[in-house]
């Protein structure tokens, strides 16, 4: 059955530095999400992309924040200057078309920044 | 206020219980989804709902679009059941989430 993959499934980071969270969505999905869950907290969301366009986004993806699909196949979140808060797991998802449809999440990555 | 509540937080059952999770939204919704978070922290769709009622296995979802309300039933639970139980509502182009529901059932 095909998966969404995410890697790293950890990554250590000093504050300040800029870190990319990779994904491979299932291929023939159009649509691509990416939420955050803070140890303890529910589940957020940060942003949703089709056509190789943000289609909407949270307060919490501020210009810190960037998502791009550089080959037709990644899927890939990039955080510019970590800051502490941002330690969490981020979960990449896809869906066939948009919200009304089954979403599909990877296993996440457990961002730590120290 | 939260846009979407789930009730209750926490909930023990004994093997072979009848459970229910509610969840209550008060934004227009395109979808609801009910999702199991595993002790792990992978995530798994379990039901999309936009009408109605969905039935799986042991697992059955009911929606009503009216009353902004969602139910999840287990029927003849199992300890393998245990896990976080999350509502989301689709609204626009994203997912509101509820809290969440620590099921857990004992042998």
């Amino acid at each position: 059955e095909p998966e969404v993959t995410q890697t790293p499934s950890h990554q250590v980071t000093q504050m300040g530095q800029e870190v990319i969270l990779r994904c491979v969505p299932i291929s023939n999905h159009l649509y691509f999400y990416w939420y955050r869950q803070i140890l303890g907290q529910k589940v957020e969301f940060l942003v949703s992309f089709y056509n190789n366009e943000i289609s909407e986004k949270s307060e919490i993806f501020d210009d810190q924040f960037s998502v791009e699909r550089p080959d037709g196949s990644n899927f890939t979140l990039k955080i510019r200057s970590t800051k502490l808060e941002d330690s969490a797991m981020y979960f990449c998802a896809s869906s066939v078309s948009g919200i009304i449809w089954e979403q599909y999440f990877g296993p996440g990555t457990r961002l730590t920044v120290t | 206020k939260n846009e979407v509540e789930q009730s209750p937080q926490n909930l023990t059952a004994q093997e072979g219980e009848f459970i229910t999770i509610n969840c209550s939204y008060s934004v227009g919704i395109s979808a609801l989804h009910w999702l199991q978070q595993h002790p792990g922290g992978g995530i798994v769709s379990l039901f999309m709902l936009s009408s109605g009622k969905k039935k799986h296995g042991r697992l059955i979802a009911t929606i009503n679009i009216q009353e902004k309300h969602s139910s999840l039933h287990i029927t003849a639970s199992h300890p393998r059941d245990s896990a976080v139980y999350i509502c989301a509502v689709g609204h626009g182009n994203k997912l509101v989430f509820g809290a969440g529901t620590i099921l857990r059932v004992k042998s």
